[in-house]
């Protein structure tokens, strides 16, 4: 059985453009949620999806969205980059509600 | 405000030894608290999670002890070996939101052989 995927494993952006990472959760798997972490400020929470609708929102400027579609996958958009975005993204995804939560291995987003 | 503080930072413990990792919550309403292992270049990997009505469970090696009243969980790994050597991370969440996760700040175990 797949694991969460996550794509691509790394990048680098340059200050001031916008960045689309992706997620695809383990099959059957209906909720996908989104963490940021850095050495700073560890695993902080950005928000989750169920069924297509965002159920949660952690506190990070709008500059951060995200969607999900209808067979699950999501994506999450981080526009007008800035230094102190560099992080490794973190996706996970759960059966459902209120069911444990499975990371990918991350998406290391390096701004310069 | 941080609502789950973890310790210690860093442990190192001999092969066989029994790291204890400590975590204390500030909010009563949360109702799970997994922990997660990390090792570098790689996403947290569930390893076993506790509800607040048990005060203990074993998985394998490692077992979580909970203490509700103190708002206290604490995870204990056996015979600890080398390949135990990652950070780990406590967590806690709300009701019917396992998903969102408050996470401690994490322990970075070192097992030495």
């Amino acid at each position: 059985k797949a694991g969460v995927t996550q794509t691509p494993r790394y990048l680098i952006k340059t200050r001031g453009q916008q960045v689309t990472l992706s997620c695809s959760p383990i099959s059957g798997h209906r909720s996908v949620s989104w963490y940021q972490q850095t050495p700073g400020q560890g695993l902080q929470f950005l928000f989750e999806y169920f069924s297509e609708t965002q159920r949660n929102k952690g506190n990070f400027p709008g500059r951060f969205s995200g969607r999900q579609f209808s067979n699950s996958r999501s994506e999450m958009n981080v526009s007008t980059l800035e230094l102190g975005d560099s992080a490794l993204y973190l996706c996970a995804s759960s059966l459902a509600e209120n069911t444990e939560a499975f990371f990918g291995q991350g998406t290391r987003l390096t701004v310069v | 405000q941080q609502q789950v503080k973890q310790s210690p930072q860093s442990l190192i413990v001999q092969k066989g030894g029994i790291p204890i990792i400590n975590c204390a919550y500030e909010n009563t309403a949360f109702d799970y608290f997994p922990w997660y292992q990390q090792f570098p270049g790689k996403g947290p990997a569930l390893l076993i999670a506790i509800r607040p009505d048990v005060s203990e469970k074993k998985e394998g090696r490692f077992t979580i002890s909970f203490n509700k009243s103190a708002k206290q969980f604490s995870l204990h790994i056996m015979d600890s070996q080398p390949g135990d050597s990652a950070t780990y991370f406590c967590a806690a969440s709300f009701p019917g939101s396992a998903r969102q996760l408050t996470f401690g700040s994490g322990t970075q175990l070192t097992v030495l052989p």
